[in-house]
């Protein structure tokens, strides 16, 4: 069984500080790595993708991709209050080329 | 930006019954999705669609559910019989190639 595994918080930062959001998952030979952002009742919103080991910047957002270790993390820099919501992460499995495997989110609260 | 348009926002059936839930990709994408959120879960994959047939469909697509293209542009979810359990917000999701997707605004499925 394909696992995406996330703490679900909440956490809790104040604001202009570092938001750091963990994942972990289970098929070592997963490709595609996904971070998405959902607000309450909305759909999941698309804030970055990482394919290979390192960083990927974008913006106030950094993705970091450790293959051999099996997670991906999303840090958030200058946390706004509008950052508060669901992250979720999602994986595409080796043996698949459509669908995701969701983790069920950390909920971020930013503190004013 | 293009956007994926879903309709209804918001279906309440009875239990029994069939809904067909609509969803409109983004002109060039080639891949499309249906997922389910059940209320404070995760988000589920029911089935991928590419090329007009079925790709990949997880175990809860089961005889319950279709899905067809019917006229090249609108993809739809059929429920056949619905259950109570068949309540939640149901997303379509399209992708272009290797990148993350875009999901449509969701429909809140309610079964009574």
């Amino acid at each position: 069984q394909k696992e995406v595994e996330q703490n679900s918080g909440p956490l809790s930062v104040p604001e202009g500080a570092i938001a750091s959001l963990n994942c972990t998952y289970s098929d070592r030979v997963s490709q595609s790595f996904f971070w998405y952002r959902q607000y309450s009742g909305k759909s999941p919103e698309l804030i970055m993708s990482i394919y290979s080991n390192g960083d990927k910047e974008d913006g106030r957002f950094t993705a970091q991709l450790n293959k051999a270790s099996q997670y991906v993390s999303l840090l958030i820099r200058d946390s706004q209050p509008s950052d508060s919501a669901t992250y979720l992460c999602a994986v595409t499995p080796e043996d698949s080329n459509y669908q995701l495997i969701w983790g069920a989110g950390t909920k971020l609260i930013i503190k004013p | 930006e293009p956007e994926v348009t879903q309709t209804p926002s918001h279906q309440v059936t009875q239990m029994g019954q069939e809904v067909i839930l609509r969803c409109v990709p983004i002109s060039n994408h080639l891949y499309f999705y249906w997922y389910r959120q059940i209320l404070g879960q995760k988000v589920e994959f029911l089935v991928s669609f590419y090329n007009n047939e079925i790709s990949e469909k997880s175990e809860i697509f089961d005889d319950q559910f279709s899905v067809e293209r019917p006229d090249g542009s609108n993809f739809t979810l059929k429920i056949r019989s619905t259950k109570l359990e068949d309540s939640a917000m149901y997303f379509c999701a399209t992708r272009q190639g290797n990148y993350g997707y875009t999901f449509g605004s969701g429909t809140r499925l309610t079964v009574v």
